[in-house]
């Protein structure tokens, strides 16, 4: 059974389009996070949520909206998409509470903007 | 800069030989973790130390940390094709709930 599983694994759209990607975890963890990896390979956390709140927001343009519904689920919406926005997008998980942040990672989503 | 550099970026050695890898940082942490990422896959974790320990094993890999200089290495000893992979390092930073990762070092294991 996969830890952390994201859909879609590749996503190609226009310029302008709006998308969804979706996150879970069944791992029980408390903190979910995005991370965006570009193509120099540089991965750089946008936001996190710790049971089902918003706890880090890095800058990122409000284009990008995070959503939780529960504690296992994490999605992105990204409106008005750019060709700045393509690259691979990872979810993942930790346990804040009582562990050391040791982090689980999706397979993640590489998103290909047009 | 970034919290966490690597160095080197990329490292290509004979089968059966060992890897060491280095990353240095900023500010000051809770632990320092190590991940790999194969090659179109995410990231997995492979070992942590905490800020008060100074060396850790785990299989064939070593991990250092000095917080005097803040810098940690990851040894692979008696590398295999396998062990082709970018391995990460992530620094857990005091009060910042997140992990800051660095740029990577792309290790190539040559048959």
């Amino acid at each position: 059974d996969t830890a952390v599983s994201q859909t879609p694994k590749y996503l190609v759209t226009q310029m302008g389009n709006d998308k969804s990607i979706k996150c879970e975890q069944n791992l029980g963890h408390d903190t979910m996070y995005w991370y965006k990896q570009d193509s120099k390979k540089f991965l750089k956390i946008m936001f996190s949520y710790n049971n089902k709140e918003l706890i880090i927001n890095e800058t990122v343009p409000n284009r990008f909206s995070p959503k939780s519904p529960d504690k296992a689920h994490l999605n992105l919406h990204i409106n008005s998409l750019e060709l700045g926005d393509s690259a691979v997008y990872f979810c993942a998980s930790s346990q804040l509470a009582g562990g050391y942040n040791e982090q689980f990672f999706g397979p993640g989503t590489r998103l290909t903007v047009l | 800069s970034q919290q966490g550099e690597e160095d080197p970026q990329a490292l290509s050695i004979q089968e059966g030989e060992n890897a060491t890898m280095n990353c240095s940082y900023k500010t000051s942490i809770n632990n320092l973790q190590w991940y790999r990422q194969n090659s179109g896959r995410g990231l997995v974790h492979l070992i942590l130390i905490r800020s008060n320990e100074r060396e850790k094993h785990s299989g064939r890999l070593r991990v250092t940390l000095d917080t005097s200089k803040k810098s940690s290495s990851l040894l692979i000893t008696a590398s295999r094709a396998a062990d082709t992979a970018s391995y990460f390092c992530a620094t857990d930073l005091q009060g910042a709930q997140k992990l800051v990762f660095g740029q990577g070092t792309r290790l190539t294991i040559n048959p």
